[in-house]
């Protein structure tokens, strides 16, 4: 059973379409997160969820908005796609900010 | 903030231990510091925390001086598979406001040699 997970793994989408990256995790972690980790390899904290508050909110254009329905998912969803948000984003869970479980990442790529 | 410094590279060889420091001059007195390991194109994993003193699990060691402001991973007898991207965080445990930081380090590329 995967722990972590996020679909689409694939995303090739044109500049300034709307996409969602979903994200699910089974391990009943209160905490879920969502990280983008561009050419560089910079992994970069985007937002932060605790039983469904938002709790982290880095300096990140407002076209990315997350969306958690309950604990167990948290959802990103990207207006007017840029070619500069082209990067693998990672979606996370832990228990009260412990170590963190990581998904499989989403390659997005806008051109 | 409690940003972390690490060294961009290292070799080692198979069969040796390989040690990686990180640098946290400014860690608040709540944060952890944590060590996830990345291979290519898959996401980073967790390895071992510690807050103070010597954690050792059965992957790692983690080394933290009494002042905190640096830590050790120990990789023991490392393999051709330990070749990576290590990553050292430092954040709290218990964040409950947006003060509270997670900052991943720049990671450090391991390669072993065989």
């Amino acid at each position: 059973d995967t722990a972590v997970s996020q679909t689409p793994k694939y995303l090739v989408t044109q500049m300034g379409n709307d996409k969602s990256i979903k994200c699910e995790q089974n391990l009943g972690h209160d905490t879920m997160y969502w990280y983008k980790q561009d050419s560089k390899k910079f992994l970069k904290i985007m937002f932060s969820y605790n039983n469904k508050e938002l709790i982290i909110n880095e300096t990140v254009p407002n076209r990315f908005s997350p969306k958690s329905p309950d604990k167990a998912h948290l959802n990103l969803h990207i207006n007017s796609l840029e070619l500069g948000d082209s990067a693998v984003y990672f979606c996370a869970s832990s228990q009260q900010f412990r170590e963190q479980y990581f998904g499989p990442g989403t390659r997005l790529t806008v051109t | 903030l409690a940003k972390t410094t690490q060294p961009i590279s290292m070799d080692s060889y198979e069969g040796q231990e390989v040690n990686i420091t990180c640098s946290h001059n400014n860690i608040a007195t709540n944060d952890y510091i944590t060590w996830y390991q990345q291979f290519p194109s898959q996401g980073p994993r967790f390895i071992i925390q510690g807050y103070k003193t010597k954690v050792t699990n059965e992957v790692a060691s983690l080394f933290i001086p009494a002042d905190r402001k640096s830590s050790t991973l120990s990789l023991p007898r490392v393999s051709l598979s330990d070749t990576a991207v290590y990553y050292c965080l430092v954040g709290g445990s218990m964040m409950r406001n947006r003060d509270d930081k997670i900052i991943f380090g720049k990671g450090t590329r391991l390669h072993i040699l065989p």
